[in-house]
């Protein structure tokens, strides 16, 4: 089955810093991989994805990057500012569907006032 | 309104006893999920359910069942909980495509109910 490795397990930045998360994947055959953010006490929530036909995806200060010959990908945040600071999860799957998800271990990003 | 809501957020228990947690999505989702977060936080899915097929992650103990009275609904139920129990337990859900689909890839997690089993 896939495995999702996630690194860092931690990560502090100072505010107005970037933030980078990395993903790697085991199975060629996953095409859709998600980042989903839980913020303190609250469920984990979609914040952007990417399918294996597009290289990069942006959206506002957070983009996503796949390398599917390395298979790995990674999550960027820009001008991170504290309400940024949460777990953030990659994920894997194949034919895109949510049934098949394998999550990574989470990363915990503190951004730093 | 809260478009997955799990009841209890909290639930502390005895070893041995049986419980159950509730769960319900006005999104019209067909699919819905139950993972268990431990401590150190990780993510792992233990059941997928919709009204064609249950998948049960073969590592969940079968003390755990999930129980679903229509599409809107999936309870958890656990017996003889045990003391490797306690986490939280989220409920999800998500609508399931036979083509790949933007938006049918999205899971909508409840808030989460936390268990502790002493």
């Amino acid at each position: 089955g896939e495995n999702v490795e996630q690194h860092p397990s931690t990560l502090s930045v100072q505010e107005g810093d970037s933030a980078v998360i990395k993903c790697t994947y085991s199975d060629s055959a996953s095409n859709y991989f998600p980042w989903y953010k839980q913020e303190l006490g609250k469920g984990p929530q979609l914040i952007i994805d990417i399918r294996s036909n597009v290289g990069e995806k942006k959206d506002q200060r957070i983009a996503v990057t796949l390398n599917k010959t390395a298979k790995h990908f990674s999550l960027h945040i820009t001008e991170t500012q504290p309400e940024d600071s949460a777990v953030y999860f990659c994920a894997a799957s194949k034919r895109g569907s949510a049934r098949q998800l394998t999550f990574g271990s989470g990363t915990q990003l503190t951004v730093l006032p | 309104d809260t478009a997955v809501s799990q009841t209890p957020k909290y639930l502390v228990t005895q070893m041995g006893n049986d419980k159950s947690i509730k769960c319900e999505q006005n999104l019209g989702h067909d699919t819905m999920y139950w993972y268990k977060q431990d401590s150190k936080k990780f993510l792992k899915i233990m059941f997928s359910y919709n009204n064609k097929e249950l998948i049960i992650n073969e590592t969940v103990p079968n003390r755990f069942s999930p129980k679903s009275p229509d599409k809107a609904h999936l309870n958890l139920h656990i017996n003889s909980l045990e003391l490797g129990d306690s986490a939280v337990y989220f409920c999800a859900s998500s609508r399931t495509e036979e083509r790949v689909h933007s938006g049918a890839n999205v899971l909508t997690f409840g808030a989460g109910s936390r268990l502790t089993v002493l």
